[in-house]
C-alpha cells in the first residue's frame, strides 16, 4: 500500500525552464511535507518543505505548492539549472511521528 | 562543521556473516534515524534512536536486525547471518533536540551493503 507516489519516474527540461514534479498521498494525517534532492552516491540533501497550515512556500527557485483537498503536493524550479539534474523525493510525515514516508522519487534531468 | 558520517561507504558480506554499520550524527543532534533504500525504490524508515533509548523500531523486521544508540559513540545497524535481500543502501540521518513537531532530518551519505 503506497501512501506516496510519485508517478513521473523521470522527466527532462531544457535549462532556464521550469521543472515541476508532482507527488501524490493518501494519509490525510500527514501535516508536514519535506522535499529532497539526491545525487547518485550521496544521501538525500533537504531541499524545502511546507506544512500544512500553509499552501505556498517559497525559496529561492525552490517553491512548493500543497493541495491538502487534493491531497497533492508539487515542486517548482525555476529557472532549471543543469546541477539540478537529481532525484527528488517527498517525505510527508503523520502528525506526532518521527517517520517520514518517502516517494519513490523522480529523476529530474536539466539539458543545457 | 560536519554533516551526518556514516561508515564504512561500502560493505560486502557473504551470506551468513554480520554486518555493522556505524552512524555519527551532527554535532549538536540526539536523535538518530536508520532508513533502507532497495533498488528503484524510496527510503523506508527502519527505526528512530535517542541516546541509549530505541524510541521507535517498527520498521525493522523482527529476526536478524538490531540497532542502538550508546552514550558514548556512533548509532550502530547491526544485521547477523546476511542473506543477499538485505543488499542495498542503508542511510542514517539525525535531526537536533526537539523543539516542536517539525524536526528536519539530515541524512548521511549512506553505507551500501552488498550480500554475495
Amino acid at each position: 500500500d503506497q501512501q506516496v507516489k510519485q508517478n513521473s519516474p523521470s522527466l527532462s527540461v531544457q535549462e532556464g525552464r521550469i521543472s515541476i514534479l508532482n507527488c501524490d498521498y493518501t494519509n490525510s494525517m500527514f501535516d508536514y511535507f519535506l522535499w529532497y534532492k539526491k545525487y547518485p552516491a550521496e544521501g538525500p540533501t533537504f531541499l524545502i518543505s511546507i506544512s500544512s497550515i500553509k499552501d505556498k512556500n517559497e525559496d529561492g527557485r525552490f517553491t512548493v505548492f500543497l493541495n491538502k483537498s487534493a491531497k497533492h503536493l508539487s515542486l517548482h524550479i525555476v529557472p532549471s539549472q543543469p546541477g539540478d539534474s537529481a532525484v527528488y523525493f517527498c517525505a510527508p510525515r503523520s502528525s506526532g511521528t518521527y517517520k517520514y514516508i518517502f516517494g519513490t522519487g523522480t529523476r529530474l534531468k536539466v539539458l543545457a | 562543521n560536519a554533516g551526518v558520517m556514516q561508515n564504512p561507504r561500502h560493505l560486502v558480506r557473504r551470506r551468513g556473516q554480520e554486518a555493522r554499520l556505524r552512524c555519527s550524527p551532527m554535532k549538536g543532534h540526539s536523535h538518530v534515524y536508520w532508513y533502507r533504500q532497495l533498488p528503484e525504490e524510496g527510503l523506508k524508515f527502519m527505526v528512530y534512536l535517542q541516546k541509549e533509548n530505541i524510541i521507535d523500531e517498527s520498521g525493522m523486521p523482527k529476526e536478524r536486525f538490531s540497532a542502538e544508540f550508546p552514550k558514548e559513540g556512533p548509532s550502530i545497524l547491526r544485521i547477523q547471518q546476511v542473506v543477499r535481500g538485505d543488499s542495498a543502501a542503508y542511510f542514517c540521518a539525525s535531526s537536533p533536540p526537539s523543539r516542536g513537531s517539525t524536526d528536519t532530518q539530515y541524512f548521511g551519505p549512506g553505507t551500501r551493503l552488498t550480500v554475495l
